[in-house]
């Protein structure tokens, strides 16, 4: 069974970092495109990053760029959003979530997602 | 960029009702467009992408409509599952797109 388990949420005052991991099981990790996902009451659901299977494909959306970094760990089935310069509209439920393996833009399964809150 | 605007944004029904959830594009996306179902305190389910495409698992009593900016999602006989909050997502770029900002179904 599929296991998306996100962890490293928590509250940072506007400027700060918070590096948010999630640990994945149950599928080919290596084999999958992966995505960060938010979603806050102010924003809605807004896609944030996707990374490639082998982890030479990294885009994100407009909002973050230059702020966030993805990554990931094959070896140990684990994504990793590095979240710097973080913004009070930067608060969210951030989930990550699986691609459908046929289409890279749609999202298979998620975690139960971990809350950021950027607050002084 | 294109924005998702869903109509309307609270629906009430009854079990055993019809019911339509509109999602309109800004732009003509083609049938770029899915769905997803999302219950309180749980990550939101893809349900049928591709405008009409049910996804496998998904009961067959959700069905997707439409092309170009309009699209409807009709649930037929309304389950007690089915009380959640749908969210349209448009897919028409090269990266996921924008959601709509969600439709909650709620028990009459």
């Amino acid at each position: 069974e599929v296991s998306l388990v996100e962890s490293g949420g928590g509250v940072v005052q506007p400027g700060g970092s918070l590096r948010l991991s999630c640990a994945a099981s149950g599928f080919t990790f290596s084999d999958s495109t992966m995505h960060w996902v938010r979603q806050s009451p102010r924003r809605g659901l807004e896609w944030v990053s996707l990374i490639s299977g082998d982890g030479s494909t990294t885009f994100y959306s407009e909002s973050v760029r230059g702020r966030f970094v993805i990554s990931r760990d094959n070896a140990d089935n684990s994504l990793h959003l590095q979240m710097n310069s973080l913004r009070s509209e930067d608060s969210a439920f951030y989930y990550c979530a699986s691609a459908v393996p046929m289409d890279y833009k749609l999202f298979d399964h998620w975690g139960l997602g971990t809350v950021v809150t950027v607050s002084s | 960029d294109i924005q998702m605007t869903q109509s309307p944004s609270s629906l009430s029904a009854s079990v055993g009702d019809r019911v339509n959830i509109k999602c309109r594009a800004s732009q003509n996306i083609g049938a770029y467009l899915n769905w997803y179902s999302q219950k309180p305190g749980k990550a939101p389910n893809l349900l049928i992408f591709a405008a009409a495409t049910l996804r496998s698992g998904a009961p067959s009593r959700f069905s997707g409509s439409g092309s170009g900016t309009d699209f409807t999602l009709t649930i037929d006989n309304v389950q007690p599952e089915d009380f959640a909050t749908y969210f349209c997502q448009e897919t028409s770029a090269t990266l996921p797109g924008a959601f709509g900002g969600g439709t909650n179904l709620d028990m009459k």
